[in-house]
C-alpha cells in the first residue's frame, strides 16, 4: 500500500495568512495526487485534482503544486470558512488501494 | 445536478451485518465508478472498495476483503455496500462517492453512520 504523510496534523493561522500544508508519498505517484476539505459533519470536498487543478467552483486562493513524492497545498489568504481538516489523496492508477493522508486540521486565531 | 442519497444510520450488534445503500440522480450512473469510504468517529478516511456498474467490475481494498460486498442496480441507480462479521471498531461514517476519472471523488454522499454495540 502507498502511505500519505501529512504536516503539519494542525496549524492555526490568522485571517489573511498564507497558510502550506505538506503531503509526502511512501513511493512516486507522479501527479496522481488530490485535495479534499472536510468540515465537520460534511462529507469532504474536492478541492484539486491532478496535484494542481482547480475543481470547478472553487476559490482560486486554494492551490496545490508538486509531483512524484512531495505535494503542497496552499491558501493564499486564509478566511474564516477555510476551518476545516485538509486531506491528501492518491490514486496511482491500478495501484490499490485508495489512501489518504492523516488530515491536517486548520483553525483561525 | 448530482446528488448522492444514503440509507438512514444504523445500530447493529457485533457479529452482525449491516448493507447500506447510495442512490444516485441527476446524472448517468452507468458512466462513472462508485467507492465506499469509511471515517471512524474523530479519524480519518479509509478507502474500502469500489464498484463500476457499466462493467459490473468491482476492487475491494485487501484490509475488507471475505468482509465487504459492494452491489449496483442499475435499474434505480443505487450502489449498496454490505460489511459482514461487524465488530466495534467498524463503528464509523460510511461514505459513498462518485468518480467521474479513477480515484477522483467530485461528488460524495452525505454519509451513514453505523454503530456497533452489544
Amino acid at each position: 500500500d502507498i502511505q500519505m504523510t501529512q504536516s503539519p496534523s494542525s496549524l492555526s493561522a490568522s485571517v489573511g495568512d498564507r497558510v502550506t500544508i505538506t503531503c509526502q508519498a511512501s513511493q512516486d505517484i507522479s501527479n496522481f495526487l488530490n485535495w479534499y476539505q472536510q468540515k465537520p459533519g460534511k462529507p469532504p470536498k474536492l478541492l484539486i485534482y491532478d496535484a494542481s487543478t482547480l475543481e470547478t467552483g472553487v476559490p482560486s486562493r486554494f492551490s496545490g503544486s508538486g509531483s512524484g513524492t512531495d505535494f503542497t497545498f496552499t491558501i493564499s489568504s486564509l478566511q474564516p470558512e477555510d476551518i476545516a481538516t485538509y486531506y491528501c489523496q492518491q490514486y496511482q492508477y491500478n495501484n490499490l488501494p485508495l489512501t489518504f493522508g492523516p488530515g491536517t486540521k486548520v483553525d483561525v486565531k | 445536478q448530482v446528488h448522492l442519497v444514503q440509507s438512514g444510520p444504523e445500530v447493529k450488534k457485533p457479529g452482525s451485518s449491516v448493507k447500506v445503500s447510495c442512490r444516485a440522480s441527476g446524472d448517468t450512473f452507468n458512466g462513472y465508478s462508485f467507492s465506499w469510504v469509511r471515517q471512524v468517529p474523530g479519524q480519518g478516511l479509509e478507502w474500502m472498495g469500489r464498484i463500476t456498474p457499466i462493467f459490473r467490475k468491482v476492487d475491494n481494498a485487501q484490509k475488507f476483503q471475505g468482509r465487504v460486498t459492494i452491489t449496483a442496480d442499475k435499474s434505480t441507480s443505487t450502489v449498496y455496500m454490505e460489511l459482514n462479521s461487524l465488530r466495534s471498531e467498524d463503528t464509523a461514517v460510511y461514505y459513498c462517492a462518485r468518480s467521474r476519472a479513477p480515484g477522483l471523488f467530485d461528488h460524495w454522499g452525505q454519509g451513514t453512520l453505523v454503530i456497533v454495540s452489544p
